[in-house]
């Protein structure tokens, strides 16, 4: 079965840079949901769109931010990137149309951002 | 506000035993629950939820699950563990209504020992 692909996999960056990392959701999934995992740490909500708007917003820093297009893929867009970025970057999908698994979110492999 | 407690951060099992990773959890109203396994440099793999109905919930794996409303639980349990069952193991909740995002518990790593 298909499922949630992010890109890239690895991210190394330099302080104060940019960064853009993407997420596919499982066809036909209609939300998605970011989350960043820092090391030893359990995954923190950053921000989830249903339908292309803003679902809920959580922890997301002013310097982040996301969006998700018409073919329902998403994009978390980095700016002024800090040490204290260095996380694992979770992109989850659901869909909430189908009553039967509506509720659960399938998560990607994730994206590992290394801020030197 | 929701929050979830896994009260220990290792656990030891041998192989064959049974184990049980512990969830408590803090929700207004009736909560969805979720574990999830995360091996080494993966993602979240989904095991199983509980949603409503019966208490005991089966997942993958082998897997299952005791929902308990009185004493806010939600502890996974395995009757014989593997050692391929190593991992870190987190417990989620979240509130119904909407497509609301999860609530992680610190996790919990499972070493079955053979």
């Amino acid at each position: 079965a298909a499922g949630v692909i992010q890109s890239p996999r690895h991210l190394i960056k330099e302080k104060r840079e940019t960064a853009t990392l993407k997420c596919y959701p499982i066809p036909r999934h209609d939300t998605v949901y970011w989350y960043q995992q820092g090391p030893g740490q359990d995954p923190q909500f950053l921000i989830s769109f249903y339908e292309k708007m803003q679902s809920d917003k959580g922890s997301i820093p002013d310097r982040f931010s996301a969006q998700q297009f018409s073919d329902y893929h998403s994009e978390l867009n980095m700016s002024s990137l800090e040490l204290g970025d260095s996380a694992l970057y979770f992109c989850a999908s659901s869909i909430s149309r189908t009553s039967g698994s509506r509720d659960t979110q399938y998560f990607g492999p994730g994206t590992r951002l290394t801020v030197l | 506000a929701q929050s979830v407690a896994q009260p220990e951060d290792q656990v030891n099992v041998a192989e064959g035993n049974p184990l049980t990773v512990k969830c408590t959890y803090s929700v207004s109203g009736n909560p969805y629950l979720f574990w999830y396994v995360q091996y080494p440099n993966r993602g979240l793999q989904f095991l199983l939820k509980y949603i409503t109905g019966d208490n005991l919930v089966k997942g993958s794996y082998g897997f299952e699950a005791e929902f308990n409303k009185s004493q806010t639980s939600f502890h996974l349990k395995k009757p014989s563990a593997l050692v391929s069952d190593s991992a870190l193991y987190f417990c989620a909740v979240r509130s119904r209504g909407g497509n609301t995002p999860l609530v992680f518990g610190k996790g919990t790593r499972l070493s079955v020992i053979a």
